[in-house]
């Protein structure tokens, strides 16, 4: 069972519109978490980190984290055409040592002018 | 600053043959480094990750195998492809608890 489920599966927004992604986890053990952005044909990029409850704001990105609900949201303010792609949420454990971050399902999000 | 390379860009194999796809990290001393596969809009498989030269860890196979010859290298090849090897790979890097950097990928397709 996929530890990180993410929904919706796709988003449809209009330019200048709000996009709200959701990430929940089932592991209570995780502790640290990440959005990523990945482009047609490119490799994920990290877009941000959020390790606090409570939001975390960078330009039209802004983060929440809610441990107890074990919740991570993410909304996109005044989207762009550049902001369609699909977006990862990925989380941590505090002692993950060398183990990679386990990725959400994804989200594809699509931006109409 | 660092830099990921991988290679090569694209390929298009047969059924059957083999594959040696590869990932170099440039300006990281001794990088975690991570293997992922990933069908067409799908999510992040993890397939093998490796802390030290010549120690591999395998998480899902896939009738797969990895090697790491040396600290800035990473290798991912199979003797036989099947047709379900078809996909994006990615190769990734971690320092010890911060995010993840990933490359460029390769896109491959086997027919």
């Amino acid at each position: 069972q996929q530890k990180v489920q993410q929904s919706p599966e796709s988003l449809s927004v209009p330019e200048g519109g709000m996009a709200s992604l959701n990430c929940t986890s089932s592991d209570r053990n995780f502790q640290y978490f990440w959005w990523y952005r990945q482009h047609s044909g490119e490799g994920p990029k990290a877009l941000m980190s959020i390790f606090s409850d409570g939001d975390k704001k960078e330009g039209r990105f802004t983060a929440h984290l809610n441990k107890a609900s074990l919740h991570v949201s993410l909304h996109i303010r005044d989207s762009q055409p550049s902001d369609s792609a699909l977006y990862f949420c990925a989380a941590s454990e505090h002692n993950q040592g060398g183990r990679a971050l386990i990725f959400g399902t994804g989200t594809t999000v699509s931006v109409s002018p | 600053a660092q830099t990921i390379h991988q290679w090569p860009v694209a390929e298009i194999k047969a059924v059957g043959s083999p594959l040696s796809l590869g990932c170099t990290i440039k300006g990281k001393s001794s990088p975690n480094l991570y293997w992922y596969w990933q069908a067409t809009g799908g999510t992040l498989q993890q397939l093998f990750y490796s802390i030290t030269v010549g120690q591999v860890e395998s998480v899902v196979q896939l009738n797969l195998s990895a090697s790491r010859p040396k600290d800035d290298q990473f290798i991912l090849s199979t003797e036989k492809l099947l047709l379900s090897h078809s996909g994006f790979y990615l190769c990734a890097w971690r320092d010890w608890v911060y995010e993840q950097y990933f490359g460029p990928g390769t896109r491959l397709t086997v027919l």
